[in-house]
């Protein structure tokens, strides 16, 4: 069974550009969350999305965005890139409403870098 | 005031010793709550999750719950160097997979071997 799923492990931009991230979820899944991971902080909640639409935020500007296909992967958008972007980027999977077990797990993460 | 409060420590404990982790939060409604391992340089991983207050046991790990005092902790014994690691908590303010998690800021074990 494989496990969360993220590409790729590592990305350089540079500010101003624009970043894209990609999540497969967990076999069984069809929710995904995004969260950035700051050095030495708890991860942030940036969005989450089933049925192909965001529904919930967290306090992010709107140069985050993202979408959720129909196999229930997930992107994350990144524009106009500012030097405090640079994180770790982690999605989570979690079970479809009414399942008893509402746990999160966690991708390997992308480690953005900008300079 | 912050949602999800952690002692970023270093909490240093000898091989063999009961780790003590610690955690409190500020919604009186949450009703989810996740003790995550992050290695260095690593994403987070699920160890316990709790829901009820009382104590729950897993392995080497207990989580411990008490949602009138807002705290859950999370007890490692016969601590070994493998378990140093930074300890994030996670609340979800719902009994559901679909609601955020709010996390501290971790607390790091060092095991003195």
């Amino acid at each position: 069974d494989a496990g969360v799923t993220q590409s790729p492990t590592h990305l350089i931009k540079t500010r101003g550009q624009q970043v894209t991230l990609r999540c497969s979820p967990k076999s069984g899944h069809d929710t995904v969350s995004w969260y950035q991971q700051a050095l030495g902080q708890g991860p942030q909640f940036i969005f989450q999305y089933y049925e192909e639409e965001e529904r919930q935020r967290g306090n992010f500007p709107d140069r985050f965005s993202g979408h959720q296909f129909p196999n229930y992967s997930s992107e994350l958008n990144v524009n106009a890139l500012l030097l405090g972007d640079s994180a770790l980027y982690l999605c989570a999977s979690s079970w479809p409403q009414g399942r008893p077990y509402n746990e999160q797990f966690f991708g390997p993460g992308t480690r953005l870098t900008v300079l | 005031q912050k949602e999800v409060e952690q002692n970023s420590g270093p909490l240093s404990v000898p091989e063999g010793a009961i780790a003590s982790l610690n955690c409190t939060y500020s919604d009186r409604g949450s009703q989810s709550f996740f003790w995550y391992r992050q290695y260095s340089g690593k994403s987070p991983e699920l160890i316990m999750f709790i829901y009820s207050n009382g104590d729950k046991e897993d392995g080497r790990f207990t989580a411990q719950l008490n949602k009138a005092s807002q705290y859950v902790s999370l007890l490692i014994r016969d601590s070994q160097p493998s378990d140093s690691a930074t300890y994030l908590c996670a609340v979800n303010m719902g009994d559901t997979g679909r609601r955020a998690l709010t996390f501290g800021s971790g607390t790091r074990l060092q095991v003195q071997p």
